[in-house]
């Protein structure tokens, strides 16, 4: 049973189009919640930490939510350049460092 | 600074062949991770290392894996006898210290078992 599950598999949008990616976890006792971007051949790249529902973190066009049960990724007029995986993770039941990912969501963002 | 640097980038190898993969961690980190992705799938913890205590292998798929780590710096993953089923892209991650600290990627190693 998947832990982690984001939504869609993969997302297009249009230069400027805002949208959302949305990660469940089904952990309890959330000891964090870590956002990171997948470019093609290359290493994730950490964006941000959360770990309380209700706090929020910006990064650019990028702002990262979390709730009890899931966490949003707001993605505000994006760019060609923000074309990339986005991967959710959390740390496993018991764990502080087995981070659980998901299978990501692949987007493409068009000029 | 440096980032996590991974070597070699890419690996093609036979079945049955051993393989090594190398992991220099960021200076100063002490915890170090490895995970594997396989297509399609999510990132799998395989094995963590923190500072002088005993590894967690837990994540370790098989006894054909096995990872060591000189002190706090550099580690190696082997895999013995490879299958085709071990072909994905093995990720190094280091950490300032273990537990919720945030864990860094290094680019990872493409390897393929034909």
């Amino acid at each position: 049973e998947d832990q982690v599950t984001q939504s869609p598999e993969a997302l297009r949008l249009q230069e400027g189009e805002s949208s959302s990616l949305n990660c469940s976890y089904t952990v309890s006792g959330l000891r964090g919640l870590f956002w990171y971007r997948q470019d093609p051949g290359k290493g994730p790249e950490f964006l941000f930490t959360l770990y309380s529902a209700g706090e929020e973190k910006e990064k650019e066009r990028l702002k990262a939510t979390l709730t009890k049960k899931e966490s949003f990724l707001h993605i505000t007029a994006p760019k060609p350049e923000d074309s990339a995986t986005y991967l959710c993770a959390v740390p496993e039941e018991g764990s502080n460092y087995k981070l659980t990912f998901g299978k990501g969501t692949l987007l493409t963002v068009n000029p | 600074g440096a980032g996590v640097s991974q070597s070699p980038s890419n690996k093609v190898t036979e079945k049955g062949k051993d393989v090594e993969l190398r992991c220099d961690p960021i200076s100063g980190h002490t915890a170090l991770y490895w995970y594997r992705q396989r297509l399609g799938q999510g990132l799998e913890f395989l094995i963590y290392f923190q500072g002088n205590s005993a590894p967690d292998k837990s994540g370790l798929p098989s006894d054909r894996f096995s990872a060591e780590r000189t002190g706090e710096s550099v580690s190696t993953l082997t895999i013995q006898r490879t299958q085709q089923e071990d072909s994905a892209v093995y990720l190094c991650a280091s950490s300032y210290q273990g537990g919720r600290e945030t864990q860094y990627f290094g680019p990872g190693t493409r390897l393929l078992v034909l």
